[in-house]
């Protein structure tokens, strides 16, 4: 089984519409990361959570929001879809120490907004 | 901004030759990554060097750190068509342990 899952791995919508993204994992790891990932781009950074009770905006936090349920869960909401929120949406997590900060990436979610 | 830039963009080279990508951040680091990203799927963690690091091996991979110019570089030697894939640096800006990625290095190796 996959440590870090994505779900829906795609995802299709309109306009103005609510979506969810959510992110799982089973490492037992207290950081966990949401990016965003656009042709020619490379990843950037849209909220990031170092344990149950922390939220932070990374990079690019306009028009997202986030819930930390609980350390295996982090999901990613776009309020009010627009289409250049089209993008390839990645989680991922790490280790809390400072001596391994390796991430661990999930599938991805190809998300597109008409 | 980004904090890493990966050059060159585009990387194309014949199987069994060497690869050598750069990478120039801006702020000071505890670490510097290497990811590696087949078409449309998630990264893969490569390589970690430390700030007090110059130089790692892993198998093929050897990376370089010089935290005086900012930059490191990943080199990868003998080649294989398996190879094909964008390559990635991230690193922690300014110690904060949240990782900014660069916009990549594509590697085609041609077998």
């Amino acid at each position: 089984d996959a440590d870090v899952t994505q779900t829906p791995r795609n995802r299709i919508t309109k306009t103005g519409k609510r979506i969810m993204l959510e992110c799982s994992q089973t490492k037992g790891h207290d950081r966990m990361y949401w990016y965003r990932q656009d042709p020619g781009l490379g990843l950037r950074l849209i909220y990031y959570s170092f344990d149950v009770k922390d939220i932070n905006k990374g990079e690019i936090s306009d028009g997202y929001s986030v819930s930390r349920q609980a350390q295996a869960k982090f999901s990613l909401s776009l309020e009010s879809a627009i289409p250049n929120q089209t993008a390839l949406y990645f989680c991922a997590t790490s280790e809390g120490n400072r001596g391994n900060n390796e991430q661990f990436f999930g599938p991805g979610t190809r998300l597109t907004v008409l | 901004s980004q904090q890493g830039e990966e050059d060159p963009q585009a990387l194309s080279i014949q199987e069994g030759e060497n690869a050598t990508m750069n990478c120039s951040y801006k702020t000071s680091i505890n670490n510097l990554q290497w990811y590696r990203q087949n078409s449309g799927r998630g990264l893969v963690h490569l390589i970690l060097i430390r700030s007090n690091e110059r130089e790692k091996h892993s198998g093929r991979l050897r990376v370089t750190l010089d935290t005086s110019k900012k930059s490191s570089s990943l080199l990868i030697t003998a080649s294989r068509a398996a190879d094909t894939a964008s390559y990635f640096c991230a690193t922690d800006e300014g110690r904060t342990y949240k990782y900014i990625f660069g916009t990549g290095t594509r590697l085609k190796v041609l077998a």
